[in-house]
């Protein structure tokens, strides 16, 4: 079975411009998460999607958007870009996410976007 | 959302076992441990899960105690390739959101 992929896996963008990222989950699973990952913050949450929904968001401002697609796959959106966007921006995929009172579904990360804001 | 603390990095030899403590405070009743190991330039890799007492699979064991304010990851004859960042991780399956930890890096030399 095919893993989580991500693309691109790396972008170069500078300040006020906007970007695009782009996860395919594994097959079958309807929960994506978004993760940003810098040396300062470490991992934050950043929203998860089930079925097309925005189901959670972490403390992130509204220029951190994204959508989730009938297929599953999501794109995450950050319009006017600072500095300090500059991270690893990671996607995980799990079959029925994080919520709804279960015990934990194990996630599965993709590689990672490296973006790097200029 | 509970907050997890474990040490920046830790030293070991291959062989030997490695017992990596995260504490959780603040913990919920809807808050499951999990941990995660991460290579660079990779995204996370899940280790184990637990809610409460041990729990073990092939490559590592989760010990939780009763008050559920630690966790500890043992990792029994680590080798050169466990050397990685190890992440401690809570999750609240009530608001569906998760908070890691800053990781411990692990480093195991020859």
């Amino acid at each position: 079975k095919a893993g989580v992929t991500q693309t691109p896996r790396y972008l170069i963008k500078t300040r006020g411009q906007q970007v695009t990222l782009s996860c395919s989950p594994i097959s079958g699973h309807r929960s994506v998460s978004w993760y940003q990952q810098t040396p300062g913050q470490g991992l934050q949450f950043l929203f998860e999607y089930f079925s097309e929904t925005q189901r959670n968001k972490g403390n992130f401002p509204g220029r951190f958007s994204g959508r989730q697609f009938s297929n599953s796959r999501s794109e995450m959106n950050v319009s006017t870009l600072e500095l300090g966007d500059s991270a690893l921006y990671l996607c995980a995929s799990s079959l029925v996410g994080l919520a709804g009172g279960l015990s934990y579904n194990e996630q599965f990360f993709g590689p990672g976007t490296r973006l790097t804001v200029l | 959302l509970a907050k997890t603390t474990q040490p920046i990095s830790m030293d070991s030899y291959e062989g030997q076992e490695v017992n990596i403590t995260c504490s959780h405070n603040n913990i919920a009743t809807n808050d499951y441990i999990t941990w995660y190991q991460q290579f660079p330039s990779q995204g996370p890799r899940f280790i184990i899960q637990g809610y409460k007492t041990k729990v073990t699979n092939e490559v590592a064991s989760l010990f939780i105690p009763a008050d559920r304010k630690s966790s500890t990851l043992s990792l029994p004859r680590v080798s050169l390739s466990d050397t990685a960042v190890y992440y401690c991780l809570s999750v609240n399956t009530n608001a569906g959101k998760s908070t890691f930890g800053d990781g411990t890096t692990l480093t195991v030399k020859p």
